[in-house]
């Protein structure tokens, strides 16, 4: 497709399972973010990459947290021992470069719900 | 370190009427300034941007947005809602130097009356 493409659409877990949220983003996009939204709240950094490697991760909150992408295209998070609090929509987002004219294209989110 | 306040949680006018939605931001710089839009079931859209110049900056679907330094403020303005203006509205300021991560606001819901 044309645009960022993020799956699943909705996750339902339960505290302590694993999860794996995908994106993919625009072809020939080599920035990509990843940002969690909760209720009622604007989108919050997690993590940004520039081509494979992870150019800043300073807002993933804990070790639980952790995001791949080994291509440079499509990206994975990663969350570990899911709680309550994690629950929230989480959205990527790509970039034709880093810092350029600073438009990020994003995907309609990932809703993850932990039960 | 940037942020961005957006005082307005919701703002309700009627069809036709003006609009303005407040941001403040914090930074230490010039920033680089964004409104972004997200209507329910679809992805954030970017509106407009400021990065230099006019302070007085265009964007898509009649919106406009003043950079006012002096104040930290980047308002977004319409003259005429329509209808399908409702929807969640973000304000984000990113860095000028380096690596280009934007920070957002808490949004301002739009609901516009027939």
């Amino acid at each position: 497709g044309a645009g960022v493409s993020q799956t699943p659409s909705n996750k339902v877990t339960e505290k302590g399972k694993y999860v794996e949220l995908r994106c993919d983003p625009i072809s020939g996009h080599t920035a990509l973010y990843w940002y969690r939204q909760s209720l009622g709240q604007g989108p919050e950094f997690l993590i940004y990459f520039q081509g494979t490697g992870a150019a800043d991760d300073s807002g993933l909150p804990n070790d639980r947290f952790f995001a791949v992408r080994p291509e440079g295209s499509v990206s994975t998070l990663k969350i570990q021992r899911t709680e309550r609090g994690d629950s929230a929509v989480y959205l990527c987002a790509s970039s034709l470069l880093a810092a350029d004219t600073g438009e990020l294209f994003f995907g309609e989110g990932s809703r993850l719900t932990v039960l | 370190a940037q942020s961005v306040t957006q005082p307005d949680i919701h703002i309700t006018v009627s069809e036709g009427a003006s609009l303005e939605l407040r941001c403040n931001y914090s930074y230490g710089a010039t920033p680089y300034l964004f409104w972004y839009v997200q209507s329910p079931g679809q992805g954030l859209q970017l509106l407009l941007k400021y990065f230099s110049g006019d302070t007085l900056v265009q964007g898509i679907k009649g919106f406009e947005a003043e950079f006012k330094r002096s104040q930290s403020s980047f308002n977004l303005r319409k003259p005429s809602v329509h209808w399908s203006d409702a929807a969640e509205y973000f304000c984000a300021v990113g860095s000028s130097g380096g690596s280009y991560i934007p920070t957002f606001g808490r949004g301002t819901s739009l609901i516009v009356h027939p």
